[in-house]
């Protein structure tokens, strides 16, 4: 079994549909990434988080410690937002452990 | 935050031979890594790059097929060393500063014929 299991693998959306991804872990962790690469490689850090939630414009994470788990949200979807998204625990203070990644595709 | 490019953007390379890959970040940072994303697949980590001291690798990477140096707490550089197509891969330099998320560098596209 994987330390991190992400749901589902492949999603695809129409243009305005709320979108959610989820991220199951086994290890212990200090905190958790969600990263998103586009096609191009690239990858950016959305949110790095702890505890509770945070939100980014039309993003949302949370992240419930006790059941090691988090979710990504991402409200009024946007063909822009068509990219892989990465859950990524941190375990201890160094080493990330990356999911397989979900793609999202939205379509106009 | 913190902004990292990476040299070259891409090179197709022959088996046998060897590429380095430059990382350069816009500050000081302590904690430097690199990863390696095979196609189709998430990131694995290769290595922590230390600077003053050896890299410290990850199970299954050695420092003979990847060494890394660290000249200063801005740079760091990866060799892929006597390629081979199953090297073909992107390479990524990340950094993570205190109490901060993480940044990737743009990787290296790497195919090895």
């Amino acid at each position: 079994k994987n330390e991190v299991e992400q749901s589902p693998q492949n999603l695809t959306a129409q243009e305005g549909e709320f979108i959610t991804i989820n991220c199951s872990y086994s290890v212990g962790i200090s905190a958790l990434h969600w990263l998103q690469q586009h096609p191009g490689g690239g990858i950016v850090s959305l949110f790095m988080l702890s505890s509770g939630k945070k939100k980014h414009g039309r993003l949302i994470a949370t992240i419930n410690i006790q059941e090691k788990h988090s979710s990504l949200h991402i409200t009024a979807s946007h063909p822009r937002d068509s990219a892989v998204y990465i859950c990524a625990p941190l375990r201890g203070a160094q080493k990330l452990v990356f999911g397989q990644g979900t793609r999202l595709t939205i379509n106009p | 935050s913190a902004v990292i490019s990476q040299k070259p953007s891409r090179d197709i390379c022959q088996r046998g031979t060897s590429l380095t890959i430059q990382c350069q970040v816009d500050s000081q940072v302590t904690m430097m890594f690199w990863y390696r994303q095979q196609p189709g697949q998430s990131l694995t980590l290769i290595a922590t790059a230390n600077q003053g001291s050896e890299a410290t690798y990850e199970s299954g990477f050695v420092i003979d097929k990847f060494p890394i140096s660290r000249p200063n707490l801005t740079f760091s550089t990866l060799t892929v060393s006597n390629m081979s197509p199953e090297d073909s891969s992107i390479y990524l330099c990340s950094v993570r500063l205190p109490e901060e998320t993480q940044y990737f560098g743009p990787g290296t596209r790497l195919l090895v014929l």
